[in-house]
């Protein structure tokens, strides 16, 4: 149990494009789930929290107009990268929190994002 | 601010020996968790942590929660290859669970024979 996806697990695109990441929970209800971003050599640091239902926060620094977040149902967030560069390549992982159970967070397999 | 550093930051030792990972952060937190990641992969979860004088064991892994110093260790007991990864500590935010983590930079771990 407790199994998150990422979809899709790689993705190259054009720059100035917009790209869509897709996290599900696939067996549990997750009010809330997390986007994290890792660059190479790097660690993860937190983007935004994502709540079913409203809106999402933003970490300081990074860009809620650029990184769009919708968490329309319990089991879905997605995560837009929206006029897309160079610079936003990167790893992009996404976890979740059971409903009810926020101590605990399951972690997805992450996408990479390359811009060309 | 919250901060979580890690050191040493690069490890490489030999197969069969001993060594500690060490993780400090700035502020109440209560739960520390310990993760492994393998190259271009994501992150495997070893230990969670949950209370001042918390240990945990999972093989040549051992972890430990000092609350009071603010300092978790994870210890690596004779070490074999298949231990090479980078492993990452992080905290609950201020919020606790419902703020997302804040990880330490990480420990690359390289282990020859």
């Amino acid at each position: 149990g407790a199994v998150v996806s990422q979809h899709p697990s790689r993705v190259i695109c054009k720059s100035g494009t917009s790209v869509k990441i897709e996290c599900r929970s696939l067996d549990f209800q997750a009010t809330t789930m997390f986007w994290y971003r890792q660059f190479p050599k790097k660690s993860l640091m937190l983007m935004a929290t994502s709540n079913e239902g409203s809106k999402a926060t933003y970490e300081q620094g990074v860009e809620k107009d650029k990184f769009l977040i919708n968490h329309a149902s319990l089991t879905l967030s997605t995560l837009t990268v929206t006029s897309a560069h160079p610079e936003d390549s990167s790893f992009y992982i996404c976890s979740a929190s059971p409903s009810g159970r926020r101590n605990e967070q399951f972690f997805g397999p992450g996408t990479r994002l390359t811009v060309l | 601010e919250l901060k979580v550093e890690q050191n040493p930051l690069f490890l490489s030792m030999q197969e069969g020996k001993n060594y500690t990972i060490y993780c400090n952060y700035s502020t109440t937190s209560d739960r520390l968790y310990w993760y492994r990641q393998d190259p271009g992969k994501s992150l495997e979860s070893l230990f969670v942590l949950l209370s001042n004088g918390a240990v945990k064991q999972e093989g040549r892994l051992m972890a430990s929660l000092d609350t009071k110093a603010r300092l978790s260790t994870l210890h690596i007991t004779a070490a074999v290859h298949d231990l090479s990864a980078t492993y990452f500590c992080a905290v609950d935010g201020p919020g606790g669970g419902a703020d997302g983590l804040t990880f330490g930079k990480g420990t690359h771990l390289i282990i020859q024979p």
